[in-house]
């Protein structure tokens, strides 16, 4: 079955405590991204990965890591997580950045004390 | 910058009924718009995507138009089903620079 898998589904942690929210995809797609979800704000893009060892900043990179070394995985890490980044994250996946169905994971419900 | 809005935010009517799901965007600029399901606990699923060129698309009960002189974009759902209770997201892709800009989406309630 085609998915995107995220874990944890949900984590609360403290101010400061590294932490890593895995991604992994088996579709064999080029193109995976981040996102946070805020109430009436929607969805924002956090990173994104063209390519193995491609990656580049969204719409809201503050405070966040990512990597690409295998095109299946795209883990996002907070080095030091703060409770504005108390959110909702999915991970998506597609073929290419444009004209294709996003494939998006469960979610991930992050809080921050 | 592209702002995109979908009014109302919840709508809640009963099973049966057709009905019709807005989206606007200022920037006529885009490359596509999509439309997405979002359930609790599930992600989000892709229901249409619509190419600049096009009008309209359309998958079983959903039919997606857009016209993107006017910023505007609807997604009509006929003979409603509690099973379409969610929230339904729109987003555009920017012509410029490809990046995907969200509204913030509108529930749906169906009600038996």
């Amino acid at each position: 079955e085609a998915q995107v898998t995220q874990n944890p589904r949900y984590l609360i942690t403290v101010t400061g405590k590294k932490l890593t929210v895995t991604c992994s995809q088996n579709m064999n797609h080029e193109y995976m991204s981040w996102y946070r979800q805020d109430p009436g704000l929607g969805l924002r893009q956090i990173y994104y990965s063209m390519n193995v060892e491609v990656t580049d900043k969204g719409d809201v990179p503050e405070g966040y890591k990512v990597s690409r070394k295998e095109k299946r995985n795209f883990p996002l890490i907070l080095e030091s997580p703060s409770p504005n980044q108390t959110s909702l994250y999915f991970c998506a996946s597609s073929l290419d950045r444009v004209g294709y169905e996003q494939y998006f994971g469960p979610g991930t419900r992050l809080t921050v004390t | 910058k592209q702002e995109v809005t979908q009014i109302p935010a919840a709508l809640s009517v009963p099973e049966g009924e057709n009905l019709v799901l807005n989206c606007s965007f200022t920037d006529s600029a885009i490359y596509n718009l999509q439309w997405f399901r979002q359930d609790p606990g599930k992600g989000l699923t892709s229901l249409l995507l619509i190419q600049s060129s096009q009008r309209e698309q359309t998958s079983g009960r959903l039919n997606a138009s857009l016209d993107k002189s006017s910023g505007r974009s609807t997604l009509y759902i006929a003979a409603s089903q509690p099973g379409d209770s969610a929230t339904y997201l729109c987003a555009v892709t920017m012509d410029s620079n490809y990046q995907l800009i969200w509204g913030a989406g509108t529930k749906l309630i169906i009600k038996p």
